[in-house]
Formats: C-alpha cells, sequence, structure tokens
C-alpha cells in the first residue's frame, strides 16, 4: 500500500514558466511533508518541508502547498530552470513511538525544464 | 569533503557472492538509514538505526542485515547477492528531532550477475 504518491512519473516545462509538481498522501497521521531534489549520480537533498499546520511555504523559487482535507500537496517552481531539471521526491513523516520519525517517500517525478 | 560517505560507489558481484556497503558520517547524528532507489519505485527503507544500540527493520529488510558499530557508521550486508538486489543504495542520517530531514550520501551502485 503505497501511502505517498506520485502519479505523474515526468514533466517538461519551458525555461521560465511555472513547474507544477503534484504529491497525494492517504495516512492522515503524516504531520510534516519533505521535497527532495535528486541529480543523477548524486544522493536526494532536501529543498523545502511544510507542516501540517501551515498550508503553504516559500523559499526563493519554492513553494509548497498543502492541501489537508484532499491530502494533497504541490511543489511550484516559478520561473522554472535549466538547472531545476531533475528528480524530485515527496516525503512524508508521522510521529513514532518515543517522538521518532521517519520518512516515507513517494516514486519520484523527473522534471526537464527545457531552454 | 562529504559529510555522509559510502564505499565502494559502484560494486559488481556474482549471485551468491557477501557483500557490504559501508557509511561514515561527519555529521554527529544520532539516527542513520539504508535506502535503495530502483527505477519507478522511488525510495524505500531497508533498515535504520536511531543509535548506537538500536536497529530497526524497514519496509524490505528481508535478504539484508546491518551494523552500527558506532555512532558514525552504519554498514549494509547482503549475505548471499541475488540479482533483485542490483539497485542504488543510499545512507542517509538525521537529527533526533524535528521532521526527520534526512541527510544523504552519494549512493553505492551494486549490480549482482
Amino acid at each position: 500500500d503505497q501511502q505517498v504518491k506520485q502519479n505523474s512519473p515526468s514533466l517538461s516545462v519551458q525555461e521560465g514558466r511555472i513547474s507544477i509538481l503534484n504529491c497525494d498522501y492517504t495516512n492522515s497521521m503524516f504531520d510534516y511533508f519533505l521535497w527532495y531534489k535528486k541529480y543523477p549520480a548524486e544522493g536526494p537533498t532536501f529543498l523545502i518541508s511544510i507542516s501540517s499546520i501551515k498550508d503553504k511555504n516559500e523559499d526563493g523559487r519554492f513553494t509548497v502547498f498543502l492541501n489537508k482535507s484532499a491530502k494533497h500537496l504541490s511543489l511550484h517552481i516559478v520561473p522554472s530552470q535549466p538547472g531545476d531539471s531533475a528528480v524530485y521526491f515527496c516525503a512524508a513523516s508521522r510521529p513514532e513511538i518515543g517522538a521518532n520519525s521517519k520518512l516515507t517517500f513517494g516514486k519520484g517525478i523527473t522534471l526537464s525544464v527545457r531552454p | 569533503d562529504a559529510d555522509v560517505t559510502q564505499t565502494p560507489r559502484n560494486r559488481i558481484t556474482k549471485t551468491g557472492k557477501r557483500i557490504m556497503l559501508e557509511c561514515s558520517q561527519t555529521k554527529g547524528h544520532d539516527r542513520m538509514y539504508w535506502y535503495r532507489q530502483d527505477p519507478g519505485l522511488g525510495l524505500r527503507l531497508i533498515y535504520y538505526s536511531f543509535d548506537v544500540k538500536d536497529i530497526n527493520k524497514g519496509e524490505i529488510s528481508d535478504g539484508y542485515s546491518v551494523s552500527r558499530q558506532a555512532q558514525a557508521k552504519f554498514s549494509l550486508s547482503l549475505e548471499s547477492a541475488i540479482p533483485n538486489q542490483t539497485a542504488l543504495y543510499f545512507c542517509a542520517t538525521s537529527v533526533n528531532q524535528g521532521s526527520g530531514e534526512l541527510f544523504f550520501g552519494e549512493g553505492s551502485r551494486l549490480t549482482v550477475l
């Protein structure tokens, strides 16, 4: 049972336009959501996150929106740049017993930004 | 220098061989993890450790074992490698509090023939 879903495997956008990457989750216990970016031959790196008590978090060109009622979040990149071309993973965490937490990842989406 | 270092970066082996992937970190984090990445399947958790005396199975632990030799070192072993263990393996660390944000190594690509 996949608890974090990224249903679109790929997205191609023109440089300068907006990229919208979507993520859905099924577990209502998730309370923190993160986006990771991965270039080929490198490990994933943290990009941006949002707590379940918020509906929006912005960091420069990157904004994450959370719709708890729909169990849906999205990452907006504006404007998109060729260097943004990478695989983006959505991840979610929930508090475990003992206040520990670990991440559940989606399958990832490959973003290609065309010059 | 990378904060989370994995060795080897690439390894080709044969079915039935024992393989160890090693991970060391200089971030001072207590928590360490092993994930594998497969095309179309994303990142899946194999094992994790919240401190030196703590070892926990993740969602796909069968066929793997781990050892937490010290706070900074966490190794993953395949006792008898099989072809469907061909994948990209990532070690990661995190702090004790907060969201669980992970810091990943650069990955170890393992091919089992």
